[in-house]
């Protein structure tokens, strides 16, 4: 069946790196995505990655791709106050439809 | 201006009435979607339609309906709206990209509450 895991709550100092792990279990998906949501707004593409790909890298963004263990993750340097908010990973399945994870709520601590 | 709308944006209801939330979208987008989040559960997927003639069905789709009137217009019915369906509603477009990716753009949401 399809479906996308991640930790629900992850707490990190500002400054220091933050990630946030993600498994998923179709081993079909031809795109990953990691979605941002801020406080009362809806979600927006932080970055995506193709499957035959193992890493991308966007600015302070380093996504990391374990096509063998079906596991994503999505790191962010030098966390700051404005990356708190709500990460979102999805996988594209076939071009068909999209599947999200729970979501995991980043907490900057000061 | 926003490229995808939600309307109305708050809404209070008691239990049994009919409600309608609107979403408009001007990307010029083909594929429209209807998410709800809840509180631990993520988004799921309510109904979505990849053109004007074409209605699927999501994950929970019981005790909704949608209709697409227009490429830009995809609405969410719910015909008696009970208290468990007090959620935050995202209407979504996306359209293939070049490279195939399937970017979701989303709209601002609608916090329905059912009393």
């Amino acid at each position: 069946g399809e479906d996308v895991e991640q930790s629900l709550f992850l707490s990190v100092r500002e400054g220091d790196s933050s990630v946030i792990n993600c498994t998923y279990t179709d081993s079909s998906s031809t795109y990953l995505y990691w979605y941002k949501q801020e406080p009362g707004a809806g979600l927006q593409l932080l970055t995506y990655i193709f499957s035959n790909m193992d890493m991308k890298q966007d600015q302070r963004l380093t996504v990391l791709l374990n096509k063998k263990d079906k596991h994503l993750s999505l790191r962010i340097a030098d966390t700051q106050t404005g990356d708190s908010a709500i990460y979102f990973c999805a996988e594209s399945i076939s071009g068909d439809k999209i599947i999200f994870g729970k979501g995991t709520r980043l907490h900057i601590l000061p | 201006d926003a490229d995808v709308t939600q309307t109305p944006r708050n809404r209070i209801t008691k239990t049994g009435k009919r409600i309608m939330l609107e979403c408009s979208q001007t990307k010029g987008h083909d594929r429209m979607y209807w998410y709800r989040q809840d509180p631990g559960l993520g988004l799921r997927l309510i109904y979505y339609s990849f053109d004007v003639k074409d209605i699927n069905k999501g994950e929970i789709s019981d005790g909704y309906s949608v209709s697409r009137q227009a490429q830009a217009k995809f609405s969410l019915s719910l015909e008696s709206a009970i208290p468990n369906q007090t959620a935050l509603y995202f209407c979504a477009t996306s359209d293939l990209g070049r490279e195939g990716t399937d970017t979701q753009y989303f709209g601002p949401g609608t916090r329905l509450t059912v009393l």
